[in-house]
């Protein structure tokens, strides 16, 4: 089964800092996503990437940059918190989106105090 | 109009019954669609995929798909407790060079009453 690793399950973070969320995957995807999920506004595309060091935005990508240097991982970057980003963040992957879908991580969830 | 649309719920049965749980899309020309189970507080995961007008059984679940009328529904028989979750519905568009997205509905609350 693909593995989506996410390296850790709660933060907590001040506003203004500089926050780090990474993902891993383990089969060679080339597909990588980043979600946030709010009630009541659903799953909602940050940034997503298709190849190393190629990203392009999702529906919501202000206040926020993403890395993606090897192919197994893919890094989401709160360039400076704030609490509004305060959320739940879920890192998906995919060989073939359209055959397959998504495979999700666990989930990240991040609270800016 | 949103572009995948379902019933945000509660949807409450009780063990045992079948609970129907539904879909639409706007776009005609959608080529995948796939139900996810997300429970509270976890990631959602994939319990059905369906390409095709028709239906499509595995255990207790069946999705049916009719493009006619973009409409896309997930069946579950004998339903238990542990089946409480709130179900995704996901659809890949068919825009211009587009085989990556999947475009989200906002999720069905199902409660399956012991």
């Amino acid at each position: 089964d693909v593995k989506v690793t996410q390296s850790s399950r709660y933060l907590v973070k001040r506003t203004g800092e500089k926050v780090f969320l990474e993902c891993v995957q383990d089969m060679d995807h080339e597909n990588m996503f980043w979600y946030r999920q709010d009630p009541g506004l659903g799953l909602r595309l940050i940034y997503f990437s298709y190849d190393v060091k190629m990203k392009e935005k999702g529906d919501i990508p202000e206040g926020y940059s993403v890395s993606r240097e090897k192919k197994e991982r893919f890094s989401l970057i709160l360039e400076s918190a704030s609490t509004n980003q305060t959320s739940m963040y879920l890192c998906a992957s995919s060989l073939n989106p359209r055959a397959e879908g998504y495979t999700f991580g666990s989930g990240t969830r991040l609270t800016v105090v | 109009q949103k572009e995948v649309e379902q019933n945000s719920g509660p949807l409450s049965v009780p063990e045992g019954a079948i609970a129907s749980l539904n879909c639409t899309y706007s776009d005609r020309g959608s080529q995948s669609f796939f139900w996810y189970r997300q429970y509270s507080g976890k990631s959602p995961e994939l319990i059905m995929s369906i390409y095709s007008n028709g239906d499509k059984e595995d255990g207790r679940f069946t999705a049916q798909l009719n493009k006619a009328s973009q409409y896309v529904s997930l069946l579950i028989r004998d339903s238990q407790p542990s089946d409480s979750a709130t179900y995704l519905c996901a659809v890949n568009p068919l825009y211009a060079g587009n085989n990556r997205k999947l475009i989200w509905g906002l999720g069905t609350s199902l409660a399956v009453n012991p």
